[in-house]
C-alpha cells in the first residue's frame, strides 16, 4: 500500500522555539494532505487541510500563525509549530490522499506520527 | 457538529470474537471507516462501509451498519494477540472530504 513518512518521529524542544515536522508521501503523489493532533486517550482532531500550491484551510480554533503549513510539492507538506509552549505537546499525525483519488471512499494514508514534547 | 462515540476499552481472550461499537450523529454520513492504530504508529485503514450498505465482510472482519440508529460495529472473529491495538471509528460527511474520528477503543487480547 501507499506509504507516508513523518520526520522526526519524536522531538523535544524548549518553550519558545519553533519545530518543523515533515510529512512525505513516498510512492505516490498527494494533492491533499491533512494534519491532525492527538492528545493522550483522545481522538484525532483535524487541524488543517493542505493543498499543494495553495494556502492551507484551518479548522475552527486552530491558529494559522502558530501552526504554519506549507505544501510545496506533491509529495511534501510541512507543519511548523512556532513559539512552542508546553500545551502544544501532542502527537501530530499527517495523512495524504493520492492524486486523482477524489470521491469514492476517499482513502487517506496516514503517517506514523510525530511526538512533540515542549519543556 | 458531527460527533462519533465509542467505548474506550475492550478485553477479550485469544480465539474469541471481539465486537467494537460506535455511534455517530451525522445522518448525512456517506462512508464510515474503521482504523487500527498500533502503539507509536499512524492509522491503518481496516475497512469501510458505504452508508447504503448494512453489512460488509472482509476475512475476519465484519462491519454492521444500522443507519436508522446511527450505529456501527466491527466484529473481529478469532481474535489474535496481534489484534491488540486502538480501533477508531470515523465518518465522512457527504459535503466534505474530511473525517471525524471517535476517541478510539483500546482492544486488549490476552493469551
Amino acid at each position: 500500500g501507499a506509504v507516508v513518512s513523518q520526520h522526526p518521529s519524536w522531538v523535544i524542544c524548549k518553550s519558545g522555539t519553533s519545530v518543523k515536522i515533515e510529512c512525505r508521501s513516498l510512492d505516490f503523489q498527494a494533492t491533499t494532505m491533512f494534519w491532525y493532533r492527538q492528545f493522550p486517550k483522545q481522538s484525532l482532531m483535524l487541524m488543517a487541510t493542505s493543498n499543494e500550491g495553495s494556502k492551507a484551510t484551518y479548522e475552527q480554533g486552530v491558529e494559522k500563525d502558530k501552526f504554519l503549513i506549507n505544501h510545496a510539492s506533491l509529495t511534501l507538506s510541512t507543519l511548523t509549530v512556532t513559539s512552542a509552549h508546553p500545551e502544544d505537546s501532542s502527537f501530530y499525525i499527517c495523512s495524504a490522499r493520492p492524486f486523482g483519488l477524489a470521491g469514492g471512499y476517499n482513502e487517506q494514508f496516514f503517517g506514523p506520527g510525530t511526538r512533540l514534547t515542549v519543556l | 457538529g458531527e460527533d462519533v462515540e465509542q467505548s474506550l476499552f475492550l478485553s477479550v481472550r485469544e480465539g474469541d470474537s471481539s465486537v467494537i461499537n460506535c455511534t455517530y450523529t451525522d445522518s448525512s454520513s456517506t462512508y464510515l471507516y474503521w482504523y487500527k492504530q498500533e502503539p507509536g504508529a499512524g492509522l491503518q485503514l481496516l475497512t469501510y462501509i458505504f452508508s447504503n450498505m448494512d453489512m460488509k465482510q472482509d476475512q475476519r472482519l465484519t462491519v454492521l451498519l444500522n443507519k436508522k440508529d446511527k450505529h456501527l460495529s466491527l466484529r473481529i472473529a478469532d481474535t489474535q494477540t496481534g489484534d491488540s491495538a486502538i480501533y477508531f471509528c470515523a465518518e465522512r460527511n457527504s459535503g466534505y472530504s474530511t473525517l471525524t474520528f471517535g476517541k478510539g477503543t483500546m482492544l486488549l487480547v490476552s493469551p
